[in-house]
């Protein structure tokens, strides 16, 4: 099983819909959880972090924590095609980050 | 927010050359960096945890004899892939946390674009 799990996509969804991204993790321990953008060729840029159980809004940006079921999300309200781009989630292990696989994401106008 | 510098954006060598990669802080003082690499379609992997002064750390199954890094000052830290080969071909990337710790947000460098032919 690994230990971050996303599904690779790729995520289709039309302009100015909702996307959801969904994450699921591991090790029960795990505190921090963060999400990054990352465009082809590029590096990634952290979009959110969230440490609680709950809602997180930033924006056109949600995550969503759910720590009993252990799975992290991050919904993205009117998404744009600008918004298209390979979505990873990151969860803190130990002192140390685990990344998913990461879902692309596809925004068509 | 904190701003990392690296470079070269793409390098392109042969086979068993070595390739150095450099990452700087520009507007921060970095006593601890990270590199990682991505492989096409493949997660972030850890490679290792440079310590401004120390040796560096690295994480299980990464030759720290192959991949050699320095930290010689706050504001540089350098990977230097040695005797390359096409395996070595990848995306490395260094990244920063003003916290000093890696499960804290990471501010990224642009990313090293490494092609061993």
């Amino acid at each position: 099983q690994k230990e971050v799990e996303q599904n690779s996509g790729p995520l289709s969804v039309p302009e100015g819909a909702i996307a959801s991204l969904n994450c699921t993790y591991s090790d029960r321990g795990s505190q921090s959880f963060f999400w990054y953008r990352q465009y082809s060729g590029k590096s990634p840029e952290l979009i959110m972090f969230i440490y609680s159980n709950g809602d997180k809004e930033d924006g056109r940006f949600t995550a969503q924590l759910n720590k009993a079921s252990q799975y992290v999300s991050l919904l993205i309200r009117d998404s744009q095609p600008s918004d298209s781009a390979t979505y990873l989630c990151a969860v803190d292990q130990g002192g140390k980050l685990i990344f998913g696989q990461g879902t692309e994401l596809s925004v068509k106008p | 927010g904190a701003v990392v510098s690296q470079h070269p954006s793409w390098v392109i060598c042969k086979s068993g050359t070595s390739v150095k990669i450099e990452c700087r802080s520009l507007d921060f003082q970095a006593t601890t960096m990270f590199w990682y690499r991505q492989f096409p379609k493949q997660s972030l992997m850890l490679m290792a945890t440079s310590n401004e002064g120390s040796k560096a750390t690295y994480e299980q199954g990464v030759e720290k004899d192959k991949f050699l890094i320095n930290h010689a000052s706050l504001t540089l830290s350098t990977l230097t892939v040695t005797s390359a080969h096409p395996e070595d071909s990848s995306f490395y990337i260094c990244s920063y946390s003003p916290t000093g710790r890696h499960n804290s947000p990471l501010h990224f460098g642009n990313g090293t674009r490494l092609t061993v032919t």
